[in-house]
């Protein structure tokens, strides 16, 4: 079965350091998003990218860079880590279609110290 | 102001009971999507139903129905015969536009639903 896998799903890091944050998909789906989910907050979009080599900025993206060398990946790597990037990171990715109905990863929790 | 208003933070329904949960709209595009997402404790996001602006008639999948209403910019979310499995975070969420193929997903706060046996 198709799927969107996201790792590490746990990882502890130290202010300063460079984390990157690995988000793979089976679907063939064109589009792929990064979202961070903040008590209060709700979902909000750092990246997107609608295929090979685009790449897009979010609402939120200082400190987060994406590439895009594959339709199946969609790294996330924080340049140099904050304590106000600990959060919950969920990747998604989507078919354009009628709905556009985003499908998501299990999320990867990142606390930095 | 806010794209997606969720007013609910939280809510409680006997088992069985039906719920509404409520999610208020802006946008001043006309070609848009409604979307409802379950975040159980676990973590995952769970889609669940989608309703596009154009759609004549109020989507429904299985238990959970999306009550339209256009004029009033609502899209609030009918779980029928609740059950314990309901209970989760419950996230609205909007896309907006296709300007040079910009897809703009904005989600609400969410909702906490907790299902009383």
């Amino acid at each position: 079965d198709a799927e969107i896998t996201q790792s590490p799903r746990h990882k502890i890091t130290e202010t300063g350091r460079q984390v990157t944050l690995a988000c793979h998909q089976t679907w063939n789906h064109n589009n792929m998003f990064w979202y961070r989910q903040d008590l209060g907050h709700g979902l909000r979009l750092i990246h997107y990218s609608y295929g090979v080599q685009d790449t897009n900025k979010g609402e939120v993206s200082d400190g987060y860079s994406v590439s895009r060398s594959n339709t199946e990946d969609l790294p996330l790597t924080l340049e140099s880590a904050a304590s106000s990037q600990t959060s919950v990171y969920f990747c998604a990715s989507s078919e354009r279609g009628r709905t556009d109905t985003q499908y998501f990863g299990p999320g990867t929790r990142l606390t930095v110290l | 102001a806010q794209k997606i208003t969720q007013t609910q933070p939280g809510m409680f329904v006997q088992e069985k009971e039906a719920v509404t949960l409520d999610c208020t709209y802006d946008t001043s595009d006309p070609s848009y999507g409604l979307f409802w997402y379950k975040q159980p404790s676990s973590g995952e996001m769970i889609f669940l139903i989608y309703q596009g602006s154009y759609d004549q008639q109020n989507a429904t999948e299985g238990r959970y129905s999306l009550n339209f209403q256009k004029a009033r910019k609502s899209a609030n979310l009918v779980i029928s015969a609740s059950q314990l499995g309901d209970s989760a975070m419950y996230f609205c969420a909007m896309r907006e536009g296709y300007s040079g193929g910009y897809q703009k997903v904005t989600f609400g706060t969410g909702t906490k639903l907790q299902v009383i046996p």
